[in-house]
């Protein structure tokens, strides 16, 4: 079985401080891993993917994520934060081998960004 | 523009009375998907379909049901509700493979 495991349900940091949000994976297979934000009453929006090309990811608004397979972490990063930044992230975990039928969500974690 | 549609946006109603939510995409994608989401928990899976008349369960089925009768609609069928299926519910689509996913606005369902 797959499973992510978010630390921290709730991240709070100064505008133009680093971002950093906490994903661990479990995966029997190499797994291909995602992040993805929610803002206050709208869907997912996906922010970027890993899918065994580049273990550095670079994705949408300025975020970043880096593959490490010796930690099974895919944390998430922005080197200043932003007051438009504020939602709840979501990082997300499939089998290689299985598209999007097979994605299992972490729990979210919920970032706050200090005027 | 290339969207999930969800109706209704919000729905209050009594256990036992048979409700569905509708959800209809226009980007011509094969996959289709319900989710839940709970504090605490995340998102869980309900059913997802493949494609036409194909549809298999996720990780939380009990108590649901999906149709796909159509590429483009996938409604999510509660034949008796009950209060621990309260929840915001989304459904999502997508191409084959690893193609990001595309989620509606959500379903925020209250059963009393």
């Amino acid at each position: 079985a797959q499973s992510v495991t978010q630390l921290g349900s709730h991240v709070s940091v100064s505008e133009g401080a680093l971002v950093l949000l906490r994903c661990n994976y479990s995966s029997s297979v190499p797994p291909y891993l995602f992040w993805y934000v929610q803002y206050p009453n709208q869907g997912l929006q996906l922010l970027l993917k890993y899918t065994s090309a580049a273990t550095l990811v670079k994705g949408i608004n300025g975020f970043e994520a880096e593959f490490k397979k010796s930690e099974t972490s895919f944390h998430l990063t922005k080197p200043s934060a932003h007051m438009s930044d504020a939602a709840e992230y979501f990082c997300a975990v499939s089998r290689s081998n299985f598209g999007n039928e097979k994605l299992t969500f972490g729990t979210g974690t919920r970032l706050t960004i200090i005027p | 523009e290339a969207q999930v549609t969800q109706n209704p946006r919000y729905l209050i109603t009594v256990t036992g009375k048979k409700l569905t939510v509708t959800c209809s995409q226009n980007m011509n994608h094969e996959y289709m998907s319900w989710y839940r989401q709970d504090p605490g928990l995340g998102l869980r899976q309900i059913y997802y379909s493949m494609n036409v008349e194909v549809t298999d369960k996720g990780d939380v089925p009990e108590g649901y049901k999906v149709s796909r009768k159509e590429k483009r609609n996938f409604p999510l069928i509660l034949e008796s509700p009950s209060p621990n299926q309260t929840s915001l519910y989304f459904c999502a689509s997508s191409n084959q493979g690893f193609e990001k996913l595309f989620f509606g606005s959500g379903t925020q369902l209250s059963v009393l």
